[in-house]
């Protein structure tokens, strides 16, 4: 079993539909999450961290539940500027090798006009 | 734009060869971790550097080594390429290793092994 798994994908979508990406992951250990978002040929960027209470950044949405080693994204209203590859990402721990961010393969969004 | 720079952009080299790729980590940051992105994947971790020592290391073979300089510059040597090498190498920066500190990538350096 792969330690972060995603929705394969990809997600085509109108514009401002609501989309929601789920990610699941393995290491209970874990102790931070994430979601970047990757442009076409382009280096990954932090979208947003994700935490227990949930946080919401303008229309982005992000729960985790560390029962169920479940972590999701919504997009709310969603822009052609949105068109990306999402990374579902968690990092072990604190320090040392623990402090690495392990990365899902990532869904792709298109959202058309 | 991170401040993070790699360099080269592109490369292209065939199998056995050796190759040396460089980052640059944003001012104040002391650690760089390397990843390889192969298409259609998320990135994986290689290794990560603090203050100029290896500080964690992935699944990935000796032939992946690096090296951490006093600016907190960095870099990856691969040795004896193979095809499987091809892949998009980003370097991240983090103010520390430790906590979840952001980490900042750079723009990647794309090899092709032919």
């Amino acid at each position: 079993r792969k330690e972060v798994e995603q929705d394969p994908g990809p997600f085509n979508v109108p514009e401002g539909a609501t989309v929601a990406f789920n990610c699941t992951y393995s290491n209970s250990a874990s102790q931070s999450f994430f979601w970047y978002r990757q442009d076409c040929r382009k280096e990954p960027k932090l979208l947003m961290s994700v935490y227990s209470s949930g946080n919401e950044d303008g229309r982005f949405t992000a729960q985790l539940n560390r029962a169920s080693q479940y972590i999701s994204l919504l997009i709310r209203d969603s822009k052609l500027s949105d068109s990306a590859t999402y990374l579902c990402v968690v990092n072990r721990g604190y320090g040392g090798s623990q402090g690495n961010l392990i990365f899902g393969k990532g869904t792709k969004l298109s959202v058309k006009p | 734009e991170t401040g993070v720079t790699q360099s080269p952009t592109h490369l292209i080299k065939t199998r056995g060869q050796q190759v040396t790729l460089r980052c640059s980590s944003q001012s104040g940051h002391n650690t760089v971790s390397w990843y390889q992105q192969a298409l259609g994947q998320g990135p994986q971790f290689i290794f990560q550097y603090y203050r100029e020592e290896e500080n964690g290391r992935g699944n990935f073979p000796p032939r992946f080594s690096g090296l951490q300089f006093p600016n907190y510059s960095s870099e990856l040597n691969v040795n004896a390429l193979e095809l499987d090498d091809s892949a998009l190498y980003l370097c991240a920066s983090s103010l520390t290793s430790f906590g979840a500190n952001e980490q900042f990538f750079g723009p990647g350096t794309r090899l092709t092994v032919l």
